[in-house]
């Protein structure tokens, strides 16, 4: 069965503290992974899409990689405005769900001036 | 370019009413879906859509109708609603992700609440 799962759930960090989330999943062939970025009553705004293993994209003060079994979206030095909740989600190769979107539960970042 | 536009932004309804959740996107885009948000659920998929007079079942599609007769609108229909039908509804649209690795962009969201 497709999944996501991220963790922490939340996680709070001082301004300039940097930290990582996690995004473990198993999926039928990895087509590609996506990291949305959510604010409170938004929609989720679209961060990066990664396709292969070892790949790496940056913005601003987030990076995000990739391996066979997860991806991390660090956080360098973060500021207030990015706390939000960060989702991930992969989409499927192949099989019943193939392009559709499987998303984890997302990782709430808060973020202390 | 608007995106994706979702109305309404806020209803409430009574057990039993029927009501429709509009999505419309100005990028023509091939795919368009529904998904459902809920405390500690995360995103689920109702309903997609791969093109015109094209519709498939999510995850979570019970309670739901949908159609597409153009391109550009994809609305989600509540026959008889319930309260386990108070969600955040969010709509998105991408090229055809058959196709490739393609990101979807999402409305702002109709927020649901039935009594």
């Amino acid at each position: 069965e497709d999944q996501v799962t991220q963790s922490p759930e939340a996680l709070r960090l001082q301004e300039g503290e940097s930290s990582s989330l996690n995004c473990s999943y198993t999926v039928s062939g990895l087509r590609g992974l996506f990291w949305y970025r959510q604010d409170p009553g938004k929609g989720p705004e679209f961060l990066f899409t990664l396709y292969s293993a070892g790949e790496e994209k940056e913005k601003e003060r987030l990076k995000a990689t990739l391996t066979k079994k997860e991806s991390f979206l660090h956080i360098t030095a973060p500021k207030p405005e990015d706390s939000a909740t960060y989702l991930c989600a992969v989409q499927a190769g192949y099989g019943g769900s193939q392009g559709n979107l499987i998303f984890g539960k997302g990782t709430k970042l808060s973020v202390k001036p | 370019n608007a995106g994706v536009t979702q109305t309404p932004k806020f209803q409430v309804l009574k057990t039993g009413q029927s009501m429709t959740l509009q999505c419309a996107q100005d990028m023509n885009h091939e795919y368009m879906s529904w998904y459902r948000q809920d405390p500690g659920m995360g995103l689920r998929l109702i309903h997609y859509s791969v093109g015109a007079g094209i519709t498939d079942q999510g995850e979570v599609p019970n309670g739901y109708n949908v159609s597409r007769s153009t391109t550009e609108d994809f609305p989600l229909r509540l026959l008889s609603a319930a309260p386990s039908q108070t969600s955040v509804y969010f709509c998105a649209s991408s090229y055809d992700p058959r196709e490739g690795q393609e990101t979807q962009y999402f409305g702002p969201g109709t927020r649901l609440l039935v009594l």
